[in-house]
């Protein structure tokens, strides 16, 4: 069974600055995607950024990056330039390859500090 | 736009009684849709996922005579709690997508069971 690990339960970051979260998972696929989701105070699920693990290449999404290890099955969020809107719970997901079906962690609290 | 539509988004209930939750697609037709509980400061994990014509497909855990799932056209799926108690209070989530765009999230609908 696959699973996901997010160790931070809680981080801060002032504003502007950078800040990495960190999310790892299990699983014996070769191919699936990985999600990191915002939830912010009104509970709406939002997509930061989707990878695919046959890519290579780290995805990008303005602000947002991440580092992809696959063999490490190491998938961290980098936050640039943070803004007190970015101030959300952040969700890393798995998802294996032909379906729908997400897997969560169990969330990194982020606050961002003006 | 929203993509999806989630109803009611708050209901608090009398203990024994039933509940229903509408997900709705908006502009287009979902086969398939998805349906995710989250506790107070917890991840969401997915219960079941609900098939247009045909039963739901309930994960490990998950009664299927409590949490009863009805996808009888490719616009709507509903979930009925039955018999509520207030250990069934949670915020429940529902997801679809579009074909070939990520997956879309309604805006949830938080339960009280008193």
């Amino acid at each position: 069974a696959q699973t996901v690990t997010q160790s931070q339960p809680e981080m801060s970051v002032q504003e502007a600055e950078t800040v990495t979260l960190s999310c790892t998972y299990d699983t014996s696929e070769n191919n699936y995607y990985l999600f990191w989701y915002k939830q912010p105070p009104s509970r709406q699920m939002i997509l930061v950024i989707r990878q695919e693990a046959y890519k290579q290449q780290n995805a990008t999404e303005n602000r947002f990056s991440v580092n992809f290890q696959k063999a490490a099955k190491s998938f961290s969020l980098k936050i640039s330039d943070s803004q007190l809107g970015d101030t959300a719970m952040y969700f890393c997901a798995f998802m294996p390859i032909f379906t729908d079906k997400l897997i969560f962690g169990t969330g990194t609290r982020l606050q961002v500090f003006p | 736009g929203a993509v999806v539509s989630q109803h009611p988004s708050w209901v608090i209930c009398k203990s024994g009684t039933s509940v229903k939750i509408e997900c709705r697609s908006l502009d287009f037709q979902a086969t398939t849709m998805f349906w995710y509980r989250q506790f107070p400061k917890q991840s969401l994990m997915l219960m079941a996922t609900s098939n247009e014509g045909s039963k739901a497909t309930y994960e490990q855990g998950v009664e299927k005579d409590k949490f009863l799932i009805n996808h009888a056209s490719l616009t709507l799926s509903t979930l009925t709690v039955t018999s509520a108690h207030p250990e069934d209070s949670s915020f429940y989530i529902c997801s679809t997508r579009r074909l070939d765009s990520p997956l879309h999230f309604g805006n949830g609908t938080r339960l009280t069971v008193t």
